[in-house]
């Protein structure tokens, strides 16, 4: 599992309130990224990270923020939730093994915005 | 805007039969290229890796790859239920700080007994 997680795993929140995803890994990855997988679109990139303080944006960046104060944890903000935010959420690193260098996923986080 | 194409399937083999997954990109300049699987519920898994043209083997699964028809492909096998998945097709087209993946939307494969 490339010593990934995400907190929370399940949220259920309502329109117009702020949300806080959170991704945290133990192996000192230098690249992190989110995602967001909805049906019908597949995984599309969010922000990625490319060290600390060092963030940029993905394909479907607005209404989302991204921070990361240190290397192991890379959080996602959407700051006034909306009802099309609704999705499952996965964080990646990026590692090289025998693969190549590629990426690796966390378990997810499934967000419901009524 | 890259893009990665897949037939979204289902895809419907028998037990022990040979699964074809295929996928296209448009981006001539893409590097590498990875299959993931994912089971419903879950995150993808990643199985596969090619960077060169032709077959890489690894089990039961065999990825093919064609930069000049831009064509990826993966070959499963002995198919068994268990690798009832939807199996995810990326590309990558950048190195360093650029270097991220473009995702397909998914083959679901179901491997009936």
């Amino acid at each position: 599992d490339a010593g990934i997680t995400q907190s929370p795993r399940h949220k259920v929140t309502e329109t117009g309130t702020p949300v806080t995803l959170r991704c945290h890994q133990t192996e000192n990855h230098r690249y992190m990224y989110w995602y967001r997988q909805d049906p019908g679109h597949g995984l599309r990139l969010i922000h990625y990270s490319y060290g600390v303080k060092d963030t940029d944006k993905g394909e479907v960046s607005d209404g989302y923020s991204v921070s990361r104060s240190k290397t192991e944890d890379f959080l996602l903000t959407l700051e006034s939730a909306t009802s099309s935010q609704t999705s499952v959420y996965f964080c990646a690193i990026r590692t090289s093994d025998r693969f190549g260098e590629t990426q690796y996923f966390g378990p997810g986080t499934r967000l419901l915005v009524l | 805007q890259k893009e990665v194409e897949q037939n979204s399937g289902p895809l419907s083999v028998p037990e022990g039969a040979i699964a074809s997954l295929n996928c296209t990109y448009s981006d001539r300049g893409s590097q590498s290229f990875f299959w993931y699987r994912q089971y419903s519920g879950k995150s993808p898994e990643l199985i596969m890796s090619i960077y060169s043209n032709g077959d890489k083997e690894d089990g039961r699964f065999t990825a093919q790859l064609n930069k000049a028809s831009q064509y990826v492909s993966l070959l499963i096998r002995d198919s068994q239920p268990s690798d009832s998945a939807t199996y995810l097709c990326a590309v990558n087209s950048g190195g360093g700080s650029n270097y991220k993946l473009t995702f397909g939307k998914g083959t679901l494969l179901t491997v009936n007994p």
